[in-house]
C-alpha cells in the first residue's frame, strides 16, 4: 500500500523566503509527526498532531516555524523568513494511533542559500 | 528531559563479522525503546522495539535487550552482510503522558565490506 509521501523531495530557497513542505500520511493514520534531520542537531522532533487534539508544538525551534493539518490528513510545515541554519532534511511520519509504530516518509531536503 | 546516546561511527567491518552498537538512555518513567535503520537513499524504517524491561526485540538477525538496570538497549547482529550497510538510530518514546514523540540518538553509520 501507499506509504507516507512528502513533497517536494528537494527545495532550494534563498535566505529570507518562506517555504511550505507537504506531508501526505498513510490513509487512516490519526497521528502525524514532523522531525528534522540536520548535521549539527541530528534527528529532532518538531511537532505532533493527534486527531482533533491540540498539536504538541514543543519541538518547534522558533516562531518562524508553524504547521497545520487539514481535515485530519494532509499536513503542511511552513518556515517563514528562512535562515541558513534551517537547511536540513524534514521528515514526516504517521501512525495508526498514538502511541503506535511511526512510519516515515522519504523526507524533503531543504537548502537555504 | 529524555536523551539517547549512541556510539559514534563510522563502524567499518567485514562481512560475517559481529556487530554491536551501544545505546544508553536517560528518561523519566518507563520508556519504549526502538532501533531505526536508514539504508542509503531510503527513509527511516523501524528495525525492532522493546516496550518494557528485559524485553528482547529482534528482526532480520538483529537483537536488542531492554536493560533497565543499565539504561541500555545495545544492538547486536552475529554475522553482518554487505546489505546491512546503513545508518542505525536508537530512539525512545516516553510514557504516554509525556507525549508520543521519539527522541533519537545521533545515529551510527555502519559500513560492511565484502
Amino acid at each position: 500500500g501507499a506509504g507516507v509521501s512528502q513533497s517536494p523531495s528537494n527545495k532550494v530557497t534563498e535566505k529570507g523566503k518562506d517555504v511550505e513542505l507537504r506531508c501526505d500520511p498513510i490513509s487512516g493514520h490519526t497521528a502525524l509527526y514532523w522531525y528534522r534531520q540536520s548535521l549539527g542537531q541530528g534527528l529532532e522532533f518538531l511537532i505532533y498532531f493527534q486527531g482533533n487534539s491540540a498539536p504538541d508544538k514543543s519541538g518547534l525551534p522558533s516562531d518562524r516555524f508553524s504547521a497545520e493539518r487539514t481535515g485530519g490528513s494532509v499536513s503542511t510545515l511552513t518556515i517563514q523568513r528562512t535562515q541558513q541554519e534551517d537547511s536540513a532534511v524534514y521528515l514526516c511520519a504517521s501512525s495508526l494511533a498514538a502511541p503506535g509504530e511511526q512510519y516515515f516518509g522519504p523526507g524533503t531536503r531543504l537548502t537555504v542559500t | 528531559g529524555n536523551s539517547v546516546t549512541q556510539m559514534e561511527g563510522p563502524v567499518t567491518l567485514s562481512e560475517e563479522a559481529f556487530l554491536t552498537i551501544n545505546c544508553t538512555y536517560t528518561a523519566t518513567g518507563y520508556p519504549s525503546l526502538f532501533w531505526y535503520v536508514q539504508y542509503p537513499g531510503e527513509g527511516l524504517q523501524l528495525l525492532l522495539k522493546a516496550t518494557k524491561a528485559d524485553d528482547k526485540g529482534s528482526n532480520k538477525g538483529f537483537e536488542a535487550t531492554y536493560r533497565k538496570e543499565t539504561t541500555s538497549f545495545h544492538l547486536e547482529k552475529g554475522s553482518v552482510q554487505v546489505s546491512d550497510s546503513a545508518v542505525y538510530f536508537c530512539a525512545l518514546r516516553g510514557p504516554e503522558a509525556a507525549g508520543n514523540k521519539l527522541t533519537f540518538g545521533g545515529g551510527t553509520r555502519v559500513l560492511v565490506k565484502p
